[in-house]
């Protein structure tokens, strides 16, 4: 059971716009930033988005990220095959003095 | 760059050990963290050394870990005991900017079967 709750899956068409939530306490994205972090199979994760909205050098800016309160989300505009990927949102985690990940959606371009 | 190393099989009940070469970067900016992820699942953080030798766990794992750091080799390592079948996983070596969770530089992972 992880801390932070994305829904296990998502999907969407070429093209479209796909939204990623994350939902938290206020031990965690209440109080902290949020990190998203994709993987593709047999590879290690890469930073998306860190400090809730922002981009590291060489993400596309189809990518995008939010924070409201406890919660935050990912959106991925103009979809693309490249794009299927197992994604996960982190946060510190205030209360138990660590980081704690999101169990991971893992997205399927139709 | 870095690089996990370390046996791929352990016995269960025996002591898990892992060490991480820090290439191309400096051994003291960052919060080095092993995080892990079991077959076909999510991602766990283990904990993190800092260059000082200042570490934080998992409450979960905390009883069973050690990390420690060497500046001069440029490496840190990652030690957990009395493993069972569920600590088999892909053990990522990793660099984290502060108390956070961005983490900006990782390994490749190594897979570890405790069998």
């Amino acid at each position: 059971q992880s801390v932070l709750t994305q829904p296990s899956s998502a999907s969407g068409t070429s093209g479209q716009r796909v939204i990623i939530s994350c939902s938290g306490s206020n031990s965690n994205i209440g109080s902290t930033y949020v990190y998203w972090y994709q993987q593709f199979p047999g590879t290690a994760p890469r930073l998306l988005i860190y400090r809730n909205n922002q981009r590291p050098s060489g993400v596309p800016d189809r990518f995008s990220g939010s924070k409201s309160g406890t919660s935050a989300s990912l959106a991925i505009s103009g979809l693309r095959s490249e794009d299927e990927a197992n994604y996960y949102c982190a946060a510190w985690d205030d209360s138990l003095s660590g980081v704690v990940f999101g169990g991971g959606t893992k997205l399927a371009v139709l | 760059h870095l690089q996990e190393s370390g046996p791929g099989l352990v016995k269960p009940s025996a002591t898990l050990s892992l060490t991480c070469s820090v290439s191309g970067d400096s051994i003291y900016p960052y919060y080095w963290s092993w995080i892990r992820q079991p077959p076909g699942k999510g991602l766990e953080w283990i904990g993190y050394v800092f260059y000082t030798g200042s570490t934080k766990f998992n409450p979960s794992l905390k009883s069973r870990v050690t990390m420690s750091v060497d500046t001069s080799k440029s490496q840190f390592s990652l030690k957990m005991t009395s493993v069972t079948a569920a600590d088999t996983a892909i053990y990522y070596c990793a660099g984290a900017v502060g108390e956070t969770a961005d983490v900006q530089e990782w390994g490749q992972g190594t897979l570890v079967t405790v069998s």
